[in-house]
């Protein structure tokens, strides 16, 4: 079935330093990902995205890598600020959908001063 | 920056009652989305909608939802009988068509909680 999952669900990192959350997917034909950040009492905001064509993207401080062959995406965060702070999930989106996002669990980032 | 908005931030519902939850995406989006997230967990699809019509529904939305485009601003979610369960965060979200891909941008959300 479809499913996203995250190997990790909490991190710290001192202030500073770079930050990875990782994420497995299990829809080897899904073609699309996205990674969001959620803060508490705020939806879903997106982060970077890369299709299934790349194996990777670079945003402002973040960077996304894709690795088909294992299914696995991770998001790197470099010089993480005490903003950074937030729940990720990464989202792909399954083919046979029309534009669903499939979610995972979720990471909570906390960053340390 | 435009956004998603959504309205209310919390609705408090008696259990067996109907509630509906509106949504504002953005102005010069095509496709729009529901997705719920239970606390503490993940966000799950509920329904997606375009040219006015659902082009995919999840196994969670059942006959008590339904979804509404009355004008060319606003999305709505209709639950007409809603139970316990249905206690959630709902987000709405939108998308622009840019060759059949691109970002969905979220809402806020609507705090549902049923007593």
């Amino acid at each position: 079935g479809e499913s996203v999952g995250l190997h990790l669900p909490t991190l710290s990192v001192q202030e500073g330093d770079n930050s990875i959350i990782n994420c497995a997917y299990s829809n080897s034909a899904s073609d699309y990902f996205i990674w969001y950040k959620q803060e508490s009492g705020k939806g879903p905001q997106f982060i970077i995205d890369i299709r299934s064509n790349m194996d990777k993207r670079q945003g402002q401080r973040v960077t996304v890598l894709l690795n088909k062959t294992v299914k696995h995406l991770s998001l790197q965060i470099a010089a993480t600020q005490p903003g950074d702070s937030a729940v990720y999930f990464c989202a792909e989106n399954p083919p046979q959908g029309a534009q669903k996002l499939v979610f995972g669990q979720g990471t909570r980032l906390t960053i340390n001063p | 920056e435009p956004e998603v908005t959504q309205t209310p931030s919390h609705q408090v519902t008696q259990m067996g009652q109907e509630v509906i939850l509106r949504c504002v995406p953005i102005s010069n989006h095509l496709y729009f989305y529901w997705y719920r997230q239970i606390l503490g967990q993940k966000v799950e699809f509920l329904v997606s909608f375009y040219n006015n019509e659902i082009s995919e529904k999840s196994e969670i939305f059942d006959d008590q939802f339904s979804v509404e485009r009355p004008d060319g601003s606003n999305f709505t979610l209709k639950i007409r009988s809603t139970k316990l369960e249905d206690s959630a965060m709902y987000f709405c979200a939108s998308r622009a068509q840019t060759g059949g891909e691109g970002p969905q941008h979220f809402g806020d959300g609507t705090r549902l909680s049923i007593l």
